[in-house]
């Protein structure tokens, strides 16, 4: 079955870049997803890609598909305070099951 | 607004009290789901129900019960909840044929003594 492992922390400086990296193991997923947690809140979809992409841009986030290595990045531009969260990679196959990895805490240092 | 409701919010049991949670959505959603999410491990699908009394067990269905008898609802029963229970809970749904437009309810904590 399908697999995703993320890092469990990244610390950036407010303003730097932040790129959060995700691999999974199931060639099949058809979407894969980008989450945010903020604390005592729920997820909230932050983007989307589908396999026959390789890339998606959306505002300050960038996400990209290396599906030969089965990699996913989200690249996350000017980094603020308030981008400090958790964010999940989750893979679907279109089905009724979405596999999330465990989370990477981004701390963002003013 | 289009929303997912849990209730409760925060829950303290003690080991064996059976207890529901409730999960409600206003979208007309079919697909509904249960996780939990532990340090370290993420979310795990608990259940899911692809619409009313059409259930499935997901990755971590041992301890728990869902019934879908209408469409907006999907509790999650803890028939005897034992103290590795202990986690947040999170309920969500999302359309037929839609599965990257999933929507997440606020969550539950549950602990069990």
């Amino acid at each position: 079955g399908e697999d995703v492992e993320q890092s469990l922390f990244l610390s950036v400086r407010e303003g730097d870049s932040s790129v959060i990296n995700c691999t999974y193991t199931d060639s099949s997923s058809t979407y894969l997803y980008w989450y945010k947690q903020e604390p005592g809140a729920g997820l909230q979809l932050l983007t989307y890609i589908f396999s026959n992409m390789d890339m998606k841009q959306d505002q300050r986030l960038t996400v990209l598909l290396n599906k030969k290595d089965k990699h996913l990045s989200l690249r996350i531009a000017d980094t603020q305070t308030g981008d400090s969260a958790i964010y999940f990679c989750a893979g679907n196959t279109g089905g009724f099951k979405t596999i999330f990895g465990a989370g990477t805490r981004l701390f963002v240092k003013a | 607004e289009a929303q997912v409701t849990q209730n409760p919010r925060y829950l303290i049991t003690v080991t064996g009290k059976k207890l529901t949670v409730t999960c409600s959505q206003n979208m007309n959603h079919e697909y509904m789901s249960w996780y939990r999410q532990d340090p370290g491990l993420g979310l795990r699908q608990i259940y899911y129900s692809m619409n009313v009394e059409v259930t499935d067990k997901g990755d971590v269905p041992e301890g728990y019960k869902v019934s879908r008898k209408e469409k907006r609802n999907f509790p999650l029963i803890l028939e005897s909840p034992s103290p590795n229970q202990t986690s947040l809970y999170f309920c969500a749904s999302n359309r037929q044929g839609v599965s990257y437009e999933q929507y997440f309810g606020p969550g539950t904590r549950l602990t069990v003594t």
